[in-house]
């Protein structure tokens, strides 16, 4: 089945404790953003990546960190977390080809609380 | 600046026909995405828009001014399964320059039996 995982779905941590939220897709694409979601502010994108070895930042980068080592993984990084990270985060991917519209398939989402 | 505006909250009634509007502001425009998003649930892909005009998708429909920055989504026969949020996102970036996304905050719309 064609799909976006994320681990973990729910999490709840402490301010200043490393965490990684893993992201992957069996679609073969090249794409892949995360985004949080907060109430009133919709979703806003943290980092996306084109291809491996390739990524940029979003609107909110600041406080996380990415890597595409691999084309199916695209794990998130908060080193220092704070409680403003408090939120609900997405991944999606698609394909890159932005001569159509490629649609974003997303994870499950990963409910994220640092006290 | 980067701004989508959307309604917050939208009634309907079952069966009937409710549009939701999207007007945006951004920095580059390459596509107007809608995505409907179930409380709780992964926001999932409904329409596209490029060009100017309308794009119809059986009960929904899409249309798009790039002049006036506006779009809407049209929703017909309504059902009490369409209660969702719908979210307008525009790609303001093309393939050579990246692909960022800008989502609008996103409209939830009840439809009452």
């Amino acid at each position: 089945e064609a799909q976006v995982t994320q681990n973990p779905r729910y999490l709840i941590t402490v301010t200043g404790k490393k965490l990684t939220v893993t992201c992957s897709q069996n679609m073969n694409h090249e794409y892949m953003s995360w985004y949080r979601q907060d109430p009133g502010l919709g979703l806003r994108q943290i980092y996306y990546s084109m291809n491996v070895e390739v990524t940029d930042k979003g609107d909110v980068p600041e406080g996380y960190k990415v890597s595409r080592k691999e084309k199916r993984n695209f794990p998130l990084i908060l080193e220092s977390p704070s409680p403003n990270q408090t939120s609900l985060y997405f991944c999606a991917s698609s394909l890159a080809d932005t001569r159509d519209y490629n649609e974003q398939f997303f994870g499950p989402g990963t409910r994220l609380t640092v006290l | 600046g980067q701004n989508i505006d959307q309604p917050t909250e939208m009634t309907a009634t079952e069966g009937a026909i409710v549009q939701i509007n999207c007007t945006y502001q951004t920095s580059g425009f390459n596509g107007l995405f809608w995505y409907q998003q179930h409380a709780g649930e992964a926001p999932t892909f409904l329409s596209y828009n490029v060009l100017d005009g309308l794009e119809e998708k059986g009960r929904f429909s899409s249309f798009l001014s790039r002049s006036k920055g506006y779009s809407y989504l049209l929703l017909k026969e309504l059902q009490m399964k369409d209660s969702a949020s719908y979210l307008c996102a525009v790609r303001d970036r093309d393939y050579n320059y990246g692909q960022n996304f800008v989502f609008g905050p996103g409209t939830r719309l009840s439809v009452l039996p």
